[in-house]
């Protein structure tokens, strides 16, 4: 099974501020990389797929960048309504898996 | 609106069996393969399995953690994914999840999952 590895675990910033989330994979996963945001009792939200390729509706300060083992998932100035926790998640092979999540909060 | 509600959760005794559904309104749930994911009391999201569409039989995957005690299935006519789930143990208490499995061309096919329900909630406990 292919280990997805997050850091930090959580993180708080200020609005504005721009947030850096990492996720690393055990093994080449090429770019079948996921990010998602989830808020407690809501449905996570899919954020970006295929690395870098933002979804319809996702704001534009959300960003994804990487390839291989390392990805990196930005949000270029904090809101808000960005507080919530993050998962990355590879599609490259069965079983699925998700990084462990990074929590983001408001300083 | 594209949307999924899953149903069926509840509070279930160790060793019993529980079946939960997923409906799709606002979209026809045959184009699509469907999976389950959980949360588990203050862990993260874990996907224990998938079901393909009829044009690839409606196979299945499943996490070690939960094959050969959990079985997926579907009934396009109705518009519902289930979740079969016998010898349920304790760690199996979650917010279990369905989502949509949805797929890209980006120089290769990607895959994700792009639209999820709320979750219904599975207690296992004596």
């Amino acid at each position: 099974d292919i280990q997805m590895t997050q850091s930090p675990s959580s993180l708080s910033a200020s609005i504005g501020d721009r947030v850096t989330i990492t996720c690393r994979a055990s093994q080449s996963i090429g770019y079948s990389l996921n990010w998602y945001q989830h808020k407690p009792g809501t449905a996570p939200k899919l954020l970006v797929f295929a690395a870098s390729n933002l979804q319809s509706g996702v704001p534009s300060r959300f960003s994804g960048s990487g390839s291989g083992t390392d990805f990196t998932l930005t949000i270029h100035s904090l809101q808000p309504e960005d507080v919530g926790t993050y998962y990355c998640q590879q599609s490259y092979s069965i079983p699925l898996t998700f990084g462990g999540g990074t929590k983001v909060g408001i300083k | 609106e594209e949307q999924l509600v899953e149903s069926g959760g509840g509070l279930v005794q160790p060793g019993r069996s529980l079946r939960l559904s997923c409906t799709a309104s606002g979209f026809s749930i045959g184009d699509y393969a469907l999976n389950w994911v959980r949360q588990a009391p203050g862990k993260g999201l874990e996907w224990i399995g998938f079901i393909r569409t009829k044009g690839y039989s409606a196979t299945t995957e499943y996490a070690p953690s939960v094959r050969d005690r959990f079985t997926i299935s579907r009934d396009d006519s109705n518009g519902i994914a289930y979740l079969q789930m016998n010898s349920l143990k304790t760690e199996d208490t979650a917010v279990y999840y369905c989502a949509r499995d949805a797929e890209w061309f980006v120089r290769f096919y990607y895959k994700a999952m792009d639209v999820w329900g709320h979750g219904t909630t599975v207690t296992v406990s004596s």
